[in-house]
C-alpha cells in the first residue's frame, strides 16, 4: 500500500531534550516536507527536499533541522525543543508537481 | 510574500445542496494549486491539483477551478452529502518546492 509514514504518532517531551520524528515514504518520491498545523495558523512549512541531499527551509525553518541521506526517509530534528513548538506536524511527500501525499500526523508536546 | 485566503470560513449546508469553496492568493505567479480535505485528526488527502496552464480539474462530483489572473480558485462538490462534511484547505507552490496554504473552510453536511 501506498503511504507516509510517521513515528511516533504522539509525543510528549520536555524543553531541551533533542528528539527526532521520522517520516518515511513507499512511493519513490524525490519530493518530501514536513509541516506544523497550529490553531488559528494553519499550515506551515518548516522544510521541504527536492531529492537526496537536496534540502530548503520552508517559511518557519527556525528551531529545526532535516536531513535527506536516502530518498524514502526525512527526518525532522529539534535539537532543543520548545514549548513553542509544541504543535501537530505532518510529513508529505510527491513525484515533482504532483499532488503530495500526507502522513497521518505527530502530535508534539513540549513542557 | 503569497497570502492565500479561503471564504468563508465555515459552512453549513443541508444534504444534496452544491458546495461552492473559494481560495483566493495574492501573487498569480504559481506552478499550481491543489485542494485537499482533512477530517478531523487525520491527515491531508490531496482531492484535485491543477496546474497552472489548466483552467480546471474534475474527479466524480468535484469540480475545481483556476484563474490565475485574478487569483481566484474554486471548488465545487456537487449534491453535497454528510460525508463531506471535513475541512477543505486549498494551497499554492509559488516557487517549486514551497507551499502555502489558505486556513481552510470547515464544511458541515446535516442530514
Amino acid at each position: 500500500e501506498a503511504q507516509v509514514t510517521q513515528n511516533p504518532r504522539y509525543l510528549i517531551t520536555v524543553t531541551g531534550k533533542k528528539l527526532t520524528v521520522t517520516c518515511s515514504q513507499n512511493m519513490n518520491h524525490e519530493y518530501m516536507s514536513w509541516y506544523r498545523q497550529d490553531p488559528g495558523l494553519g499550515l506551515r512549512q518548516i522544510y521541504y527536499s527536492m531529492n537526496v541531499e537536496v534540502t530548503d527551509k520552508g517559511d518557519v525553518p527556525e528551531g529545526y533541522k532535516v536531513s535527506r541521506k536516502e530518498k524514502r526517509n526525512f527526518p525532522l530534528i529539534l535539537e532543543s525543543p520548545s514549548p513553542n513548538q509544541t504543535s501537530l506536524y505532518f510529513c508529505a511527500s510527491s513525484l515533482s508537481g504532483q499532488k503530495q501525499y500526507f502522513g497521518p500526523g505527530t502530535r508534539l508536546t513540549v513542557t | 510574500k503569497q497570502e492565500v485566503t479561503q471564504i468563508p470560513a465555515a459552512l453549513s449546508v443541508p444534504e444534496g445542496e452544491n458546495l461552492v469553496l473559494n481560495c483566493s492568493f495574492t501573487d498569480s505567479a504559481i506552478y499550481n494549486l491543489q485542494w485537499f480535505r482533512q477530517d478531523p485528526g487525520k491527515g491531508l488527502t490531496s482531492l484535485l491539483l491543477i496546474q497552472s496552464s489548466q483552467r480546471e480539474q474534475t474527479s466524480g462530483r468535484l469540480n475545481a477551478s483556476l484563474d490565475k489572473s485574478s487569483g481566484r480558485s474554486t471548488l465545487y462538490i456537487a449534491a453535497s452529502q454528510p460525508g463531506d462534511s471535513a475541512t477543505y484547505l486549498c494551497a499554492v507552490r509559488p516557487s517549486w518546492g514551497k507551499l502555502q496554504f489558505g486556513a481552510g473552510t470547515q464544511v458541515v453536511v446535516t442530514p
